[in-house]
């Protein structure tokens, strides 16, 4: 298997709810990313991870609470969410170190918070 | 306003028409990539640009950079269905003080094409 992989690709979830995204890169890349994108709205940098440490956190919710063992998985815990938390839910991986390496994106989470 | 602005934000066209679709930043560009959506899906590279006047092709999709490095355009020339989708511009809009690719987006440009 190849590229970025994504799961669930879509989730529904109560306000009370915890759940995890999944994201599994197999590019052997060393930076992972947490994207989301909303209707109508430009994607939104949510988390970077460089060589498995959080380099940028902009300003998200503690409600959102990502998770990167390794350099290959990256997670996304999610609880107490609101209904504006409905989203696409992008994960990207990169190669650190070289700056002009493309974000290559997997096929995203669908949430939808009830 | 939005650091990135895409124009049009939707266009029709006939299949078979040339259509062109811009990216403008207020800031330098330092390296502008283009990706295209289909819907609820995520997104796959297409060019990346990065010196002031460059321009690439891939297939029928030309980009381009101007000299300024502050606007691209995105060129498609006889438009296929299979050309149908969101284009996204994305930009690293800092001084090439990250190592990691922190891309800021344009809100999209959603294309359909009429066979």
């Amino acid at each position: 298997e190849t590229g970025v992989t994504q799961t669930p690709r879509h989730l529904v979830m109560g306000m009370t709810n915890k759940k995890s995204l999944k994201c599994e890169q197999h590019l052997g890349h060393n930076a992972m990313y947490w994207y989301k994108q909303s209707a109508k709205k430009p994607l939104e940098l949510m988390f970077v991870y460089s060589l498995e440490e959080r380099v940028e956190n902009n300003s998200v919710p503690s409600r959102f609470s990502p998770e990167c063992p390794n350099s290959s998985h990256l997670f996304l815990h999610l609880h107490t969410l609101q209904p504006e938390d409905s989203a696409l839910y992008l994960c990207a991986s990169s190669q650190e170190g070289f700056p002009n390496s493309p974000l290559h994106f997997g096929n995203g989470t669908r949430l939808t918070v009830t | 306003s939005q650091e990135l602005e895409q124009s049009p934000q939707s266009l029709i066209v006939q299949e078979g028409k040339n259509l062109t679709i811009n990216c403008t930043s207020s800031k330098t560009l330092y390296g502008l990539y283009w990706y295209k959506q289909k819907y609820g899906e995520g997104l796959i590279f297409l060019m990346m640009l990065q010196k002031g006047g460059e321009e690439k092709s891939h297939e029928k999709i030309t980009a381009k950079l101007d000299e300024k490095k502050q606007q691209s355009s995105l060129h498609i020339t006889a438009s296929q269905p299979s050309h149908a989708g969101i284009y996204l511009c994305g930009a690293d809009m800092g001084a090439g003080g990250t190592s990691y690719g922190k891309l800021t987006f344009g809100q999209g440009t959603i294309l359909t094409v009429h066979p």
